[in-house]
């Protein structure tokens, strides 16, 4: 149990279906993140909540949209993906999103198939 | 550009000793991190280096030479639970983690 939490686990989507991933974190931090991990691949960062403001958009295309209602709470809304959006979406937060340490600690993801 | 360098896959026979080297180019160094991550599972911390040197924490030891760009994870007296993926990650000027692809480990009897 790293103390974040990701619903749900595994989804499957249709090309034109609209699904949301949900993160929550009980950490007590102030940063979050959203990563994709495709196989082989290194992760790639998408999006950056500092302060429950998005400091980082990796020139993630429009269809994922971010949202961060408080520190503890992220969610990723999915619209129209493709099939090569098929990856591992990993959730992470950490103290704050600047100097120091600032050790990330990631949810176990949900693992997304669109078909 | 940004790159970090790791091997894809590793073999070690348990009780043994493993190191697994990460080299990086990156704008800017900010620390660098590994991490390790079981099949399905979540990248959990292992270790920080942020200044040149070794750092000890149990059976997991992390070298860092700035001057070289150069790290390596130690295992030791390895278990069959350590067979995992093994990410290195760069934080680098503007404090992004830059990740390398992991080091598939896998741990023989």
């Amino acid at each position: 149990e790293t103390g974040v939490t990701q619903t749900p686990r595994h989804l499957v989507m249709g090309m034109t279906n609209k699904k949301s991933l949900k993160c929550e974190q009980h950490l007590g931090h102030n940063a979050m993140y959203w990563y994709k991990q495709s196989a082989k691949k290194p992760l790639e960062l998408m999006f950056v909540y500092n302060f429950k403001e998005q400091t980082e958009n990796n020139s993630v295309p429009s269809r994922f949209s971010p949202e961060c209602p408080n520190s503890s709470h992220l969610f990723l809304h999915l619209h129209t993906l493709q099939p090569e959006d098929s990856a591992l979406y990993l959730c992470a937060s950490s103290q704050s999103a600047g100097q120091g340490a600032n050790i990330q600690y990631f949810g176990a993801g949900t693992r997304l198939s669109v078909l | 550009g940004q790159n970090i360098d790791q091997p894809t896959e590793m073999t070690a026979t348990e009780g043994a000793i493993v190191q697994i080297n990460c080299t990086y180019q990156t704008s800017g160094f900010n620390g660098l991190f590994w991490y390790q991550q079981h099949a399905g599972e979540a990248p959990t911390f292992l270790s920080y280096n942020v200044l040149d040197g070794l750092e000890e924490k149990g059976r997991f030891s992390s070298f860092l030479s700035r001057s070289k760009g150069y790290s390596y994870l130690l295992l030791k007296e390895l278990q069959m639970k350590d067979s995992a993926s093994y990410l290195c990650a760069v934080r680098d000027s503007n404090y992004q983690l830059i990740w390398g692809a992991g080091t598939k480990l896998i741990i023989k009897p």
